[in-house]
């Protein structure tokens, strides 16, 4: 089966600064990877995704890019507000509704 | 409003006890999947269905059982309960686009078991 790992597991930024979290995955037939958030006391919500067809996706301060070649994607924040504090998983799986999760990174932007 | 409901929010109860967790969406969704998560920690994958009659086990091996006898209503199920079956379960759901896997998360069940 797929494995994804995920690092890093925290991560404390300045607000304003970016942060990058990063993801690698073991199936090479893997074509779906999926952003969620959770933050403290929600459930988890789906911030943005990527399908293997796509090098790069950005929506407004997040980014995600993918190397197929290397098996690793990333999920980028920029101009970090503290609304952004919350747990991100990433996610692979060569069917959409399959889903392999990380570990999650603990974000927290200080003020 | 189309929506994912998960009963009860929080449960403590001793050992030994048999206890289901509801799980129902007005979503329209025919997938439905049962993932168990430490507070803050990864969502391990217990249980998922395809649709009606369709049941399989996920990642991580558990002792509870699902049941979908209905499109909108997946029950999980433990006869009997153990401390070590104490943390979060999440219920989930996604459609049957190809286009777009998104998985709609309910709140989920915070069980206890002394």
């Amino acid at each position: 089966g797929e494995n994804v790992e995920q690092h890093p597991s925290t991560l404390s930024v300045q607000e304003g600064d970016s942060a990058v979290i990063k993801c690698t995955y073991s199936d090479s037939a893997s074509n779906y990877f999926p952003w969620y958030k959770q933050e403290l006391g929600k459930r988890p919500q789906l911030i943005i995704d990527i399908r293997s067809n796509v090098g790069e996706k950005k929506d407004q301060r997040i980014a995600v890019t993918l190397n197929k070649t290397a098996k690793h994607f990333s999920l980028h924040i920029t101009e970090t507000q503290p609304e952004d504090s919350a747990v991100y998983f990433c996610a692979a799986s060569r069917y959409a509704w399959e889903l392999s999760f990380g570990a999650g990174t603990t974000v927290t932007v200080r003020a | 409003e189309a929506d994912i409901y998960q009963t009860p929010r929080y449960l403590v109860i001793g050992t030994g006890k048999k206890i289901t967790l509801e799980c129902s969406q007005t979503m329209g969704h025919d997938k439905m999947y049962w993932y168990q998560q430490d507070p803050g920690m990864e969502l391990h994958l217990i249980h998922y269905s395809y649709g009606v009659n369709s049941t399989e086990k996920g990642d991580l091996s558990s002792e509870s059982t699902v049941s979908r006898i209905r499109t909108e209503h997946f029950p999980l199920t433990l006869e009997s309960a153990r401390p070590s079956h104490t943390s979060q379960y999440l219920c989930a759901s996604s459609g049957t686009s190809g286009v777009t896997g998104e998985l709609f998360f309910g709140e989920g069940s915070r069980l206890t078991v002394l």
